[in-house]
């Protein structure tokens, strides 16, 4: 079965740092990836989606890339701030009727 | 605009009691999605919708039935709640049916404790 693994439970940079989470994934690619953000107690936030046939995706400090050769998604945040703070989920979508599966995610801080 | 709203926020539960866990979404999308976060396991989905008067079966289905009655509304009972079931519920919706790319948006969750 497909298996979806977040590279750590935890990262931990400085402020101003440039944050990379994982993202890897076994078995038949994805038609597409999302990233979430889920904050404690709240329910995830959806960031950033990509296509299995782009490389990369940019949305103001956040930059997604998508390796289908070697099953994987990188996931950045440039200049990182303590409120970026939070726990990141990648989803990925196989076109099948269970729809889309979730990483068990990173929880990421950032201390100033 | 509230987006998706789920009651209760919290909930104590014997075990062997029936229990419905409310979702509401004002957006009009097509479908809906119940999901469930356990330490370590992630988001698992239990039951979808992808129009009203359909529902599937998702990942962890067992103990669980949904109903999809208008295109508002897509409640979750739990028949005879076990302690396994004891979790944090998200009730999610996403505009298309058809499950292309598509992004989810979340409900706050409910926390549930069955003793």
């Amino acid at each position: 079965s497909q298996k979806i693994e977040q590279n750590s439970e935890a990262l931990n940079i400085q402020e101003g740092k440039t944050a990379t989470l994982t993202c890897n994934y076994t078995n038949y690619s994805p038609a597409y990836l999302q990233w979430y953000r889920q904050d404690p107690g709240r329910g995830p936030v959806f960031l950033l989606l990509i296509r299995e046939n782009e490389k990369e995706k940019r949305k103001e400090r956040l930059k997604v890339t998508f390796d289908t050769t070697l099953k994987q998604s990188l996931f950045h945040i440039t200049a990182s701030q303590p409120a970026d703070s939070a726990t990141y989920l990648c989803a990925l979508d196989f076109s099948s009727a269970s729809k889309i599966i979730f990483g068990s995610g990173t929880r990421l801080s950032i201390r100033p | 605009i509230a987006g998706i709203t789920q009651a209760p926020t919290s909930q104590i539960l014997a075990a062997g009691r029936r229990m419905t866990l409310r979702c509401t979404q004002d957006m009009r999308h097509n479908a809906m999605y119940w999901y469930r976060q356990d330490l370590g396991l992630g988001l698992r989905l239990i039951h979808y919708s992808n129009t009203a008067g359909t529902t599937g079966k998702g990942e962890v289905p067992d103990g669980y039935s949904v109903s999809r009655a208008n295109t508002d509304d897509f409640p979750l009972t739990l028949a005879s709640a076990v302690p396994s079931q004891t979790s944090v519920y998200f009730c999610a919706s996403s505009e298309s049916s058809s499950g292309s790319v598509d992004e989810q948006f979340f409900g706050p969750g409910t926390r549930l404790t069955v003793l």
